[in-house]
């Protein structure tokens, strides 16, 4: 079975800093997704990131970036610049390559942003 | 405006009674899910599905049930029968974004059984 470790269940960086969360999976699958969701306050999950198995190349969406290492299954975000609108519960998640499958999320990690 | 609406986002029930949490799409999306959320456990995943008049239990279906009569509306029934139903629910959907395919989610439902 498919699991995601988040191992950082608190982070906390001062603005304009750069912090990395980490995020941990396991699977015998060779083609599967990767994603980052952020969920602020308000609880509306929103995607930041989404990485493929299959591209060597880490995804990246302005201030946010992953470093995917495939072989050590570990699938870290970056974020830079941080702000205080990124204060929020980060979730890794991992999605078998069909498009319709279920995600598994790891669980969770707390960022605070200090001014 | 196009998205998936919850109702209601607050919802209070006495222990024995079931209760069915509403998930609607105008999205035109053929897969719907629905995920609970407890403090540090991050989301599991309840019931989905992929089609109309077709679905599949989750990790953590027990005490749970699910309808898939029309491809917008996709509700759930919190039963008497789940041990501890107060929690936060989600309901999402498979839509093609920027990302490719991607899970977007509703607003939620937040669950308080007394």
């Amino acid at each position: 079975a498919q699991t995601v470790t988040q191992s950082q269940p608190e982070m906390s960086v001062q603005e304009a800093e750069t912090v990395t969360l980490s995020c941990t999976y396991d699977t015998s699958e060779s083609d599967y997704y990767l994603f980052w969701y952020k969920q602020p306050p308000s609880r509306q999950m929103i995607l930041v990131i989404r990485q493929e198995a299959y591209k060597q190349q880490n995804a990246t969406e302005n201030r946010f970036s992953v470093n995917f290492q495939k072989a050590a299954k570990s699938f870290s975000l970056k974020i830079s610049d941080s702000q205080l609108g990124d204060a929020a519960m980060y979730f890794c998640a991992y999605r078998r390559g069909y498009n319709t499958d279920k995600l598994i999320f790891g669980t969770g990690t707390r960022l605070q942003v200090f001014p | 405006d196009g998205g998936i609406t919850q109702s209601p986002k607050y919802l209070f029930r006495k222990e024995g009674q079931n209760v069915t949490l509403s998930c609607e799409q105008n999205l035109n999306h053929d897969a719907m899910y629905w995920y609970r959320q407890d403090p540090g456990q991050g989301l599991r995943l309840i019931y989905y599905s992929q089609i109309v008049n077709d679905f599949q239990k989750g990790d953590i279906a027990e005490g749970y049930s699910v309808s898939r009569e029309k491809k917008e509306s996709f509700p759930l029934t919190v039963t008497s029968a789940q041990k501890n139903p107060t929690a936060f629910y989600l309901c999402a959907s498979m839509v093609s974004g920027r990302f490719g395919y991607e899970q977007y989610f509703g607003p939620g439902t937040r669950l308080t059984v007394t």
